[in-house]
């Protein structure tokens, strides 16, 4: 099973300014799927944006961009111009590609406090 | 609107008692997943299923069972063998296996159960 490693397990951002979080994975696979999910307080999982490991260029999804390094393995989020909205967990989580491949692995999460 | 319905939102079980969570999807997704969330942690996948009538075990299948008789109804029964199952429960669906296809999953908002 492929491993997950987010090792920032909280981070406090003042609102306005920017937060970037750190995801590392291992696998020997060539294409893959990478995701950052989010769960606010209320629990309820949202996908906040996904990669496809062979497409070269980051992902972006309004404030939300990644850094995918593919030779590092490595799969950071950043959130821009944070808002207290944004104030949730998130989970870094992998997929492969292979057409019967269905699990999701999932890091442990990353607690992000949004400051007023 | 399409989405993701869990019930109930909290539920007790008592000791040597099965209980069962229900999940229903109108997005007409074939693949279907539990997952388990302990707190402070990620998800674990309990069981998927990837079309109806057909089901395989995840991380975490002891002490739980699934059937899917339809495509949009994927109840997870939480039986008494599970001797530890104050958790959270996700459960998800998303698109069919297919080379090039990214299967997305996206999540109900969750049941909370508790023992009594």
């Amino acid at each position: 099973a492929q491993t997950v490693t987010q090792s920032q397990p909280e981070m406090s951002v003042q609102e306005a300014e920017t937060v970037t979080l750190s995801c590392t994975y291992d696998t020997s696979e060539n294409n893959y799927y990478l995701f950052w999910y989010k769960q606010p307080p209320s629990r309820q999982m949202i996908l906040v944006i996904r990669q496809e490991a062979y497409k070269q260029q980051n992902a972006t999804e309004n404030r939300f961009s990644v850094n995918f390094q593919k030779a590092a393995k490595s799969f950071s989020l950043k959130i821009s111009d944070s808002q207290l909205g944004d104030t949730a967990m998130y989970f870094c989580a992998f997929s492969s590609s292979g057409s019967n491949d269905y699990k999701l692995s999932f890091g442990a999460g990353t607690t992000v406090t949004v400051r007023a | 609107d399409g989405g993701i319905t869990q019930s109930p939102k909290y539920l007790f079980r008592k000791e040597g008692q099965n209980v069962t969570l229900s999940c229903e999807q109108n997005l007409n997704h074939d693949a279907m997943y539990w997952y388990r969330q302990d707190p402070g942690q990620g998800l674990r996948l309990i069981y998927y299923s990837q079309i109806v009538n057909d089901f395989q075990k995840g991380d975490i299948a002891e002490g739980y069972s699934v059937s899917r008789e339809k495509k949009e109804s994927f109840p997870l029964t939480v039986t008494s063998a599970q001797k530890n199952p104050t958790a959270f429960y996700l459960c998800a669906s998303s698109i069919g296996g297919g080379v090039g296809l990214v299967k997305t999953q996206y999540f109900g908002p969750g049941t909370r159960l508790l023992v009594l």
